[in-house]
């Protein structure tokens, strides 16, 4: 059964970077067609896509945050990682990796998730 | 960009009862549709994908149905773990989530 588990930063103060860690256990982050995903919800609103990388290393962004975002993959630790620079109070929020599956039905579901770790951006 | 308005955003319910949830996108999007379970402190879990496909493990008392624009998230007979929040997302463009649905006990 895979599992992923996010590091835990805590505080990050204004205009610096967010670093986060995926640790992914129980299978491969290069095998399968999988999009290894990076999502965050802040207190009491939906649920925002980041970014997510692919298998081959490959990335895509969320337009909102696009300049702002780097999503990068460390195939030696099975882990992948997410970078957000220049953060502001607005990206205090419950971030969470994720694993994007894709199958005989079309399009994208996200079917594995850490348990989430707060991060708290203020000075 | 797709948007997902889901209706009602919160609503009462009793053991047993029959509950359908909406999601309406702003443009049509297939079945490129999912549903997912939050309760409070824990990560979502995937509940429906493709529209109408049940997760593996998920209860039968759960059905989604719907293509296009319009989709419904149906518990035929609500147990009492099933007060929770419930959110769909859509893959037919960049991942985005509705705002979600906060089931509570009647």
């Amino acid at each position: 059964q895979v599992q992923l588990q996010e590091s835990d930063p805590g505080l990050v103060k204004p205009s610096q970077t967010l670093s986060l860690t995926c640790n992914v256990s129980g299978g491969s982050i290069r095998s399968g067609r999988y999009y290894w995903s990076w999502i965050r919800q802040s207190a009491g609103k939906e649920l925002e896509w980041i970014g997510r990388v692919y298998t081959d290393g490959s990335t895509n962004y969320s337009p909102s945050l696009k300049r702002r975002v780097t999503i990068s993959m460390d195939t030696s630790k099975n882990q992948f990682s997410l970078k957000l620079n220049s953060v502001t109070a607005a990206d205090t929020a419950v971030y969470y990796c994720a694993r994007g599956a894709t199958g005989a039905s079309p399009g994208l579901w996200f079917d594995r998730w850490g348990r989430g770790t707060l991060v708290t951006v203020s000075s | 960009d797709v948007q997902l308005t889901q209706s009602p955003s919160s609503l009462s319910a009793s053991v047993g009862d029959r509950v359908t949830i909406t999601c309406r996108a702003s443009q049509s999007i297939s079945i490129y549709l999912n549903w997912y379970q939050q309760k409070p402190g824990k990560a979502p879990n995937l509940l429906i994908y493709g529209a109408s496909t049940l997760e593996s493990g998920v209860p039968s008392r759960f059905s989604g149905s719907g293509s296009g624009t319009d989709f419904t998230l149906t518990i035929s007979s609500l147990q009492r773990e099933d007060f929770a929040t419930y959110s769909c997302q859509q893959s037919y463009s960049n991942p985005s989530f509705g705002q979600g649905t906060k089931l509570e006990i009647k």
